[in-house]
């Protein structure tokens, strides 16, 4: 069971970018990186996922070092809009493992003005 | 995501009543999650479903029951509702052709109390 251990709390400012880290020390050779955002009252939201090395989309990037151990979300110049709950999950949903797979409490990410 | 549905959207009920909770989906996808979540922490997967014969149990299945009624229905049961079953629950859809493995829908939630 991968687990993940993530800071519980972050606090930034507009237009700074911010990096949340997560720790996977058990990860499994098969196991993806995913991150979701969650704003109060919604359901979780995809932001990015990756095996290794880094991966970028238009809100994200993701950095994973070799030993896949941890992970780095990366939000370029965040507004007050990013303030949310960010999950680091770790495992792989094509398989009946998916039961495995823990959302954990998060990172309270506050943007300030 | 407005492609996933979820009935009712807030529900009050009292202990030992039988509720069911429903979602629905229009994006065609083939798997099917419930999951719970209560305040300050995130979500617990109670059954998923990777397509209508396919049937599984996650982390927290005990006192639910699913029915996956079609491709794009999956309903959840509380038997016997108790109110340490008061939660947020969250429907989620996803689909393994699109290469992002875990990449998950969710429906707007349903906030359901139990007295």
């Amino acid at each position: 069971l991968a687990k993940t251990t993530q800071p519980i709390s972050m606090d930034s400012y507009e237009g700074q970018e911010v990096n949340i880290t997560c720790s996977h020390n058990n990860i499994a050779t098969n196991d993806y990186i995913t991150w979701y955002q969650q704003f109060p009252s919604q359901g979780p939201r995809f932001i990015i996922q990756g095996y290794k090395t880094k991966v970028t989309n238009e809100v994200a990037s993701l950095f994973i070092p070799a030993d896949r151990k941890s992970s780095t979300l990366s939000l370029p110049r965040v507004s007050l809009s990013d303030t949310a709950v960010y999950y680091c999950l770790v495992g792989d949903f094509r398989y009946s493992s998916a039961s495995k797979i823990i959302f954990g409490s998060g990172t309270r990410l506050s943007i300030r003005p | 995501d407005a492609d996933v549905t979820q009935t009712p959207r807030n529900r009050i009920t009292k202990t030992g009543k039988r509720i069911m909770l429903e979602c629905s989906q229009t994006k065609g996808h083939d798997r099917m999650y419930w999951y719970r979540q209560d305040p300050g922490l995130g979500l617990r997967l109670i059954y998923y479903s990777f397509d209508v014969k396919d049937i599984n149990k996650g982390e927290i299945s005990d006192g639910y029951s699913v029915s996956r009624q079609a491709q794009a229905k999956f309903s959840l049961s509380l038997e016997s509702a108790i109110p340490n079953q008061t939660a947020l629950y969250f429907c989620a859809t996803s689909d393994m052709a699109s290469g992002l493995y875990n990449e998950q829908f969710f429906g707007p939630g349903t906030r359901l109390t139990v007295l």
